[in-house]
């Protein structure tokens, strides 16, 4: 599977869009990028994932770029319940071999 | 619909002892998963299923055995417990190869 690249860290003030990139240039055409989310200590939560073209759904859009090496997902009004670790994952059809990398910590402020 | 349920939630070993950590899901998927989370780190891939009487490896699978005989329920069995076991297990399944997980609330293991 690709390996991804995220920042460590962002902060985000409190009703302001939080753009998340995620770098993963050695996709391959068969891989989806997936996005979770981890509150303090609590179980992963799937937010969205995409092959090629854009996705919305009610908790977060994700760009993918033309070429695929490059991702962005957007929460469009950050809250502090949003204060998280975002994980970028890149995949194949079978995403039971989902990678974890450490992902980026995302600060909400008021 | 409960989604996905870990028992215990805490549990102490000691070392050389075994145990099942126990995962059901009432979702009627077909993956499910076991990862393993050490403190300040990612979730690690220790064995996961495709469906039932189907599983395989995954990243970190040393010193656990899963078997998966209904499609409800995947448990993990520590076969000799090690300090080096101390984690947070989450277990997690998924409809089909192209969705999203959903995870459990996770099993906190330490192991003295």
């Amino acid at each position: 599977d690709a390996k991804t690249t995220q920042p460590t860290s962002m902060d985000c003030a409190e009703g302001r869009a939080a753009n998340l990139p995620c770098n993963h240039s050695t996709i391959s055409g068969n891989e989806y990028v997936y996005w979770y989310r981890q509150i303090h200590s609590q179980g992963p939560q799937y937010i969205i994932h995409g092959l090629k073209n854009n996705e919305t759904n009610e908790m977060a859009s994700l760009i993918i770029t033309e070429d695929r090496k490059s991702s962005t997902l957007i929460l469009p009004h950050a809250t502090l319940r949003d204060t998280a670790v975002y994980y970028c994952i890149v995949g194949t059809g079978t995403a039971s071999k989902l990678t974890f990398g450490t992902g980026t910590r995302l600060q909400v402020t008021l | 619909n409960a989604g996905v349920t870990q028992t215990p939630k805490f549990q102490v070993l000691k070392t050389g002892q075994s145990m099942t950590l126990q995962c059901a899901q009432d979702m009627n998927h077909e993956y499910m998963s076991w990862y393993r989370q050490d403190p300040g780190m990612g979730l690690r891939l220790i064995h996961y299923s495709v469906g039932a009487g189907i599983t395989d490896q995954g990243e970190v699978p040393n010193g656990y055995n899963v078997s998966r005989s209904t499609t409800e329920d995947f448990p993990l069995r520590l076969l000799s417990a090690a300090p080096s076991q101390t984690s947070v297990y989450f277990c997690a399944s998924s409809p089909t190869y192209n969705y999203g997980y959903t995870f459990g609330s996770g099993t906190r293991l330490t192991v003295v």
